[in-house]
């Protein structure tokens, strides 16, 4: 089955513990993009890779590190997790041009 | 201005009826125009993909598409409360680098009540 795999579903952690969510995608899609949804501000775009070992900013990339070592997989990473990171996490890929498939998202609370 | 924007509703409209949903967008070399459901605390979910001016129908779904007023808009025939939920848009906006960027609105809630 074509999916995006992210783990873990929920998390809750403590300000400034260093932590990782995974990206996995059977699609053979370059491209991958991990977004966070807030109420009222929809879905933002973290960081994006068009490609293995690309990666570039989206809007709002202050307090997240990515990585791109294997097109299947695109990590996000909180160095030193705050409060204000609490949020819902979507990862996603794509074709060029079609649409973005998304990953079941991860609940995210910094204390 | 907004490169995609939505009414965030809510729209109520009664079971059955037909719930009228709205977009537009800010740059006219878009190509491609999708709308997504989103369930609350789950993930969006792609219902509809159009890329030419008109109509496109599935099943309950109607995508129109209007380049030249840059609006996209779908219709839900029979409107029934599963429904309920938010309605993303998602346009392709061109990039500088060639890249084409997938922007969303804010989304529009819809209601359907019994």
């Amino acid at each position: 089955e074509a999916q995006v795999t992210q783990n873990p579903r929920y998390l809750i952690t403590v300000t400034g513990k260093k932590l990782t969510v995974t990206c996995s995608q059977n699609m053979n899609h370059e491209y991958m993009s991990w977004y966070r949804q807030d109420p009222g501000l929809g879905l933002r775009q973290i960081y994006y890779s068009m490609n293995v070992e690309v990666t570039d900013k989206g809007d709002v990339p202050e307090g997240y590190k990515v990585s791109r070592k294997e097109k299947r997989n695109f990590p996000l990473i909180l160095e030193s997790p705050s409060p204000n990171q609490t949020s819902l996490y979507f990862c996603a890929s794509r074709d060029p041009l079609s649409a973005l498939h998304f990953g079941n998202g991860t609940r995210l609370t910094v204390t | 201005q907004k490169e995609v924007e939505q009414n965030s509703g809510p729209l109520s409209v009664p079971e059955g009826a037909i719930a009228s949903l709205n977009c537009t967008y800010s740059d006219r070399g878009s190509q491609s125009f999708f709308w997504y459901r989103q369930y609350s605390g789950k993930s969006p979910e792609l219902i509809m993909s159009i890329y030419s001016n008109g109509d496109k129908e599935d099943g309950r779904f109607t995508a129109q598409l209007n380049k030249a007023s840059q609006y996209v808009s779908l219709l839900i025939r029979d409107s029934q409360p599963s429904d309920s939920a938010t309605y993303l848009c998602a346009v392709n906006i061109p990039r500088n680098t060639g890249f084409q960027k997938l922007v969303f609105g804010t989304g529009t809630r819809l209601l359907v009540s019994p």
